[in-house]
């Protein structure tokens, strides 16, 4: 079945970076956009970027431009999303989602990760 | 940026009966790029409706959505005892892709 799987909890100290997996199967990879998005403790859901798998093509939210980093690799039909220089307010968990219709970026996020809880924390 | 403020905040009923849940965009959306999700604790969010009408798959049909331009609805005809959760609306039409703050559902 269709399924996105993440990389486990992370504890990172401030100024750190930290690096999550996204692993795809059950579908074409490179066919579907994937786009990551970030809950803080009790909070909303917050959009943090997208990747074409197809080209490596990334767009982020401004708020993380020059902090976050999505990549992919096909051969293993994962996508990654590194953010650097951590803060406390970066606590959160991060999900990978992926689109519905294939080759679509204006899509609803219709398959979702599981979620990887980053704790930033001296 | 588009923002979408969600009403109300927290809504407190009992299981049969009728939910509605507002979404209202600070901009039009346009080809109705608007979705709803729902979300348990301790669990990712899951895709309920799409394109603000189309039920995505699996989704029990007491679960509809209406609206376009600015204001949106999310209804539950009849609220199962699994249906109290938290509820995000998002817009897909443009860069940041924005989330509602949520409306939580709880039992009366």
């Amino acid at each position: 079945q269709v399924q996105l799987v993440q990389s486990g909890a992370e504890v990172k100290k401030p100024g750190a970076s930290v690096k999550v997996s996204c692993k795809a199967s059950g579908y074409t990879f490179i066919g579907y956009f994937i786009y990551w998005v970030r809950q803080a403790p009790g909070q909303g859901l917050e959009w943090m970027g997208w990747i074409n798998p197809a080209n490596g093509d990334t767009n982020y939210a401004q708020k993380f431009q020059g902090r976050v980093t999505v990549t992919r690799d096909t051969s293993i039909t994962t996508a990654y999303m590194e953010l650097s220089g951590l803060r406390s307010d970066d606590t959160a968990v991060y999900y990978c989602a992926r689109a519905g219709t294939i080759s679509v970026l204006l899509d609803a996020f219709h398959i979702w990760g599981q979620g990887t809880m980053v704790t930033v924390s001296s | 940026e588009i923002v979408l403020t969600q009403s109300p905040g927290t809504l407190s009923l009992s299981p049969g009966e009728r939910a509605t849940l507002s979404c209202r965009a600070s901009q039009s959306v346009s080809s109705s790029y608007l979705a709803w999700y729902q979300q348990k604790p301790g669990q990712a969010p899951r895709l309920l409706i799409y394109a603000a009408s189309s039920r995505a798959t699996g989704i029990p049909d007491r679960f509809s959505g209406s609206g376009s331009g600015t204001d949106f609805t999310l209804t539950i005809s009849r609220l199962e005892p699994e249906d109290f959760a938290v509820y995000y609306c998002q817009q897909y039409e443009s860069s940041p892709r924005t989330f509602g703050q949520g409306t939580k559902l709880e039992i009366k």
